[in-house]
């Protein structure tokens, strides 16, 4: 199985700031990498798919970058509402896999 | 707008089946494909199987794994047999984009605890 590792576990930015969130995977996946967004008592998002392209209704500031084995959300421009735990997960080698997350919070 | 709601017992005991539920509204569960994924408590996200006409599970589990597909109740049920305390965790129904295998849709999850 393809181990995702996601850093870091937790990333305090403030408001209007930039996140880059990390994936790594332990093998090469292609493009073939997704990003979600969870928070608390709601289902998750997805955000990115095929490394880079936005998923419906996804806002501009949301950006998947990356190939093989590492890959980089960022969110410009942080939004209240974007903070959230993110998780990544691998298609490209079945059976598909998660990273354990990352938790976005507020400084 | 489609929306997904798992169900199920909240506690099961040790070496019993977990049964669960996933009813979908605003669309039909008929041509597409539908999985179940779950977290376990402190660790990332865990595929357990997918469902279209045939099912794919994953090898860690598919000794104890089936799923189901029920057209007239429009619902996804998963079961798993001979429950553990590793199989604590918060269980999705989600729905794969396409054929493929990531997930456009997400129900919000339901806990199963396993405890005697």
């Amino acid at each position: 199985e393809v181990v995702m590792t996601q850093s870091p576990a937790t990333l305090s930015v403030s408001p209007g700031e930039r996140a880059a969130l990390s994936c790594r995977a332990s093998q090469s996946v292609g493009y073939n990498l997704a990003w979600y967004q969870q928070k608390p008592g709601q289902a998750p998002r997805l955000l990115i798919y095929g490394a880079s392209t936005r998923a419906t209704g996804i806002p501009a500031r949301f950006t998947g970058s990356g190939s093989g084995t590492e890959f980089t959300l960022t969110i410009s421009s942080l939004q209240s509402e974007d903070f959230a735990v993110y998780f990544c997960q691998q298609y490209n080698i079945w059976p598909c896999s998660f990273g354990q997350g990352t938790k976005l919070d507020s400084k | 707008q489609v929306q997904l709601q798992e169900s199920g017992p909240g506690l099961v005991k040790p070496s019993e089946t977990l049964s669960l539920t996933c009813s979908v509204s605003g669309a039909s569960v008929r041509n597409q494909h539908w999985s179940w994924i779950r977290r376990p408590a402190g660790k990332g996200l865990e595929w357990i199987g997918r469902i279209s006409g045939s099912a794919d599970y994953n090898p860690s589990l598919r000794s104890r794994v089936t799923m189901s597909v029920d057209t007239s109740r429009n619902e996804i049920s998963l079961r798993l047999t001979s429950m553990t305390a590793a199989d604590t965790a918060v269980y999705f129904c989600a729905r794969n984009h396409g054929s493929g295998w990531h997930f456009d849709l997400w129900g919000r999850g339901t806990l199963v605890t396993v405890s005697s």
